[in-house]
């Protein structure tokens, strides 16, 4: 079972660079989630997406922009990754109101 | 707006101890769901327990029991008799109705509890 997978686990980025973390999840979830974790600041809510073909912004979206153009998959852009983007980034779903499945995360640092 | 706070940046037990882990909310709906999710020190984020506005039940599980009160918009979670392997941060979070469904899902900003043997 895989349930939620997040690629990549590990990234370095520089600052200025682009990258796309995917996060593929198996279960047929409507909802998808991405977070980020910083010391101290807990879990806050980038954007998520209610259904295939929609997004919505959450806590801190700047910076980042999502895309779900299949159920499964659920990605998040860095178009011009910034040195304050450093962090573990986790995804989520969940199929309505129960719990949320997370991923295992990944740890990204831009320099 | 919905807000999950968590007060209590870190808590320090010694073994066998009881803890009780603070979760305050804010929502203006009068439906939405709570949960609480453990986080050891390897990272992956573990569900412990949902529940919904319409039920303020108590719940126990073990050593883990749940007390929530709408009264007080609190729903905070008590470790009995408190174990090295309980050290972890434990987060609270929101979950309220959006129109479509529930769909946002906030976190508080966690507490970290460390059991000392």
């Amino acid at each position: 079972n895989a349930g939620v997978t997040q690629t990549p686990k590990f990234r370095v980025l520089k600052t200025g660079q682009s990258m796309t973390l995917l996060c593929a999840q198996d279960m047929n979830h409507e909802y998808m989630y991405w977070y980020r974790q910083d010391p101290g600041m807990g879990l806050r809510l980038i954007h998520y997406s209610v259904g295939e073909g929609t997004t919505a912004k959450g806590e801190v979206p700047d910076g980042y922009n999502v895309s779900r153009l299949k159920k499964q998959n659920f990605l998040l852009g860095l178009e011009s990754a910034a040195p304050s983007q450093t962090s573990v980034y986790f995804c989520a779903s969940r199929p309505g109101t129960t719990e949320a499945f997370f991923g295992q995360g990944t740890r990204l640092t831009v320099v | 707006a919905q807000k999950v706070t968590q007060a209590q940046t870190e808590i320090s037990v010694v073994e066998k101890e009881d803890v009780t882990l603070d979760c305050v909310y804010e929502t203006r709906d009068t439906t939405y769901y709570l949960f609480w999710y453990k986080q050891p020190p390897s990272g992956e984020l573990v569900f412990l327990i949902r529940r919904n506005s319409f039920d303020e039940q108590n719940e126990i599980s073990g050593r883990y029991s749940w007390n929530f009160q709408k009264s007080t918009s609190s729903f905070n979670f008590t470790i009995t008799a408190s174990q090295v392997v309980d050290s972890a941060v434990y987060f609270c979070a929101l979950s309220e109705w959006g129109n479509t469904g529930f769909q946002k899902l906030v976190f508080g900003t966690g507490t970290r509890l460390l059991v000392s043997p």
